[in-house]
């Protein structure tokens, strides 16, 4: 079973056209959450972190907020520039080798168009 | 301030060579992880490394290995290559006080025929 699951795999806007991107996660204490953007061909830009219920964080038209158990990436009137691939990534609170390792979801994929 | 860079970015190998990729990361970060990613797959973690030392491993198959320098820069290497090793492998840093905030290089295209 997957400790991290994104919904929906695909998206597709209209631009100014806002929506949501889910991502539950299972893990049984979190230590945090991690919102990447990835654009085709290159590696994952790190966006946001957060670390306790309640909390959001904001950049520019996108705004990520968590719960218990998940976290939206909320899309305020895209742009196409915002097209790309959104990963969520969930830290446990229980280290292992002395280090905490995220895991990743399998992402949504977004297309704005113009 | 310079980003991960990872060489090569792409290269084409055929079943049962072996290849080595390489990570430079961040200046001041000592913490160099792996994964490999596929479509099918998504990203999936290889290896972390800090101070030159294998901290974590993922579940894959002996016949990928790494290891890291004293200045932090960080090899991996995949003997026996595989039709199924075909994937990008990216590297990614991290400062030792915000473990899960990973800075990626571009990665390495590895295309087995």
């Amino acid at each position: 079973e997957d400790q991290v699951t994104q919904s929906p795999e695909a998206l597709r806007l209209q631009e100014g056209e806002s929506s949501s991107l889910n991502c539950s996660y299972t893990v049984s204490g979190l230590r945090g959450l991690f919102w990447y953007r990835q654009d085709p061909g290159k590696g994952p830009e790190f966006l946001f972190t957060l670390y306790s219920a309640g909390e959001e964080k904001e950049k520019e038209r996108l705004k990520a907020t968590l719960t218990k158990k998940e976290s939206f990436l909320h899309i305020t009137a895209p742009k196409p520039e915002d097209s790309a691939t959104y990963l969520c990534a969930v830290q446990e609170a229980r280290a292992s080798g002395g280090s905490y390792i995220p895991t990743f979801g399998r992402g949504t994929s977004l297309i704005v168009h113009p | 301030k310079a980003g991960v860079t990872q060489t090569p970015r792409y290269l084409i190998k055929t079943r049962g060579q072996q290849v080595t990729l390489s990570c430079s990361p961040i200046s001041g970060h000592r913490s160099v992880s792996w994964y490999q990613q596929t479509p099918g797959q998504g990203l999936q973690f290889l290896f972390e490394y800090f101070s030159e030392t294998q901290r974590n491993k993922g579940n894959f198959p002996g016949r990928f290995s790494g290891r890291q320098f004293s200045n932090s820069r960080s090899e991996m290497n995949v003997s026996t290559l595989e039709l199924g090793d075909s994937a990008l492998y990216l590297c990614a840093s991290s400062y030792g006080g915000r473990p899960g905030e990973l800075f990626f290089g571009e990665g390495s295209r590895l295309t087995v025929l």
